[in-house]
């Protein structure tokens, strides 16, 4: 049974530039979440979806973005990007009313 | 706002001794724990968590944790340490509805032969 899924693993970005991270979550798994790991950092939330809406968003601009697709998948869309961006993106997924969280092995997104 | 807060930010510990790992949350009426633990590059593995009931809880590799509500702490132990419990370990806190995890700043985890 395949955890959450994370792709690319790594990425090298512009600033300026626009980026698509993508998260297939756990079978079974109807709600993602994304935070951003800043290096020497814990994870801080971006926002969830579930039933293809965001429910729930964390202290983040607008160029944040995201997606979630009817087979539960999702992506993040990050906008002009700018060097503090550069960090670790972790998605992770859990069962609605269920609180138990599956991370992914993140995408490592760097911008120069 | 919710808080977690790891006061070690790093400890280092010999191979077969004993670990515990600090956490502290904010208020919360209904507090859901956490311990992840993250090895270099990678994602969160989660140890074992607590909603409710018994407030020492077992997890994988040995972990366990105590969930004090009085102290308003969730702090990690093992009686054992392994070399390959080297890593970065992470509390983390949801309350209520908040759907939202809230993690702490992390404790790196050394561990001398």
């Amino acid at each position: 049974d395949a955890g959450v899924t994370q792709s690319p693993t790594h990425l090298i970005k512009t600033r300026g530039q626009q980026v698509t991270l993508r998260c297939s979550p756990k079978s079974g798994h109807d709600t993602v979440s994304w935070y951003q790991q800043a290096l020497g950092q814990g994870p801080q939330f971006i926002f969830q979806y579930y039933e293809e809406e965001e429910r729930q968003r964390g202290n983040f601009p607008d160029r944040f973005s995201g997606h979630q697709f009817p087979n539960y998948s999702s992506e993040l869309n990050v906008n002009a990007l700018l060097l503090g961006d550069s960090a670790l993106y972790l998605c992770a997924s859990s069962e609605q009313g269920i609180y138990g969280y599956t991370f992914g092995s993140g995408t490592r997104l760097t911008v120069v | 706002a919710q808080s977690v807060t790891q006061p070690d930010i790093h400890i280092t510990v010999s191979e077969g001794a004993s670990l515990e790992l600090r956490c502290n949350y904010s208020y919360g009426a209904t507090p859901y724990l956490f311990w992840y633990v993250q090895s270099p590059g990678q994602g969160l593995q989660l140890l074992l968590k607590y909603f409710s009931g018994d407030t020492l809880v077992q997890g994988i590799k040995g972990f366990e944790a105590e969930f004090k509500r009085s102290q308003s702490s969730f702090n990690l132990r093992k009686p054992s340490v392994h070399w390959s419990d080297a890593a970065e370990y992470f509390c983390a806190y949801t309350g209520g509805s908040n759907y939202k995890l809230t993690f702490g700043k992390g404790t790196l985890l050394t561990v001398n032969p």
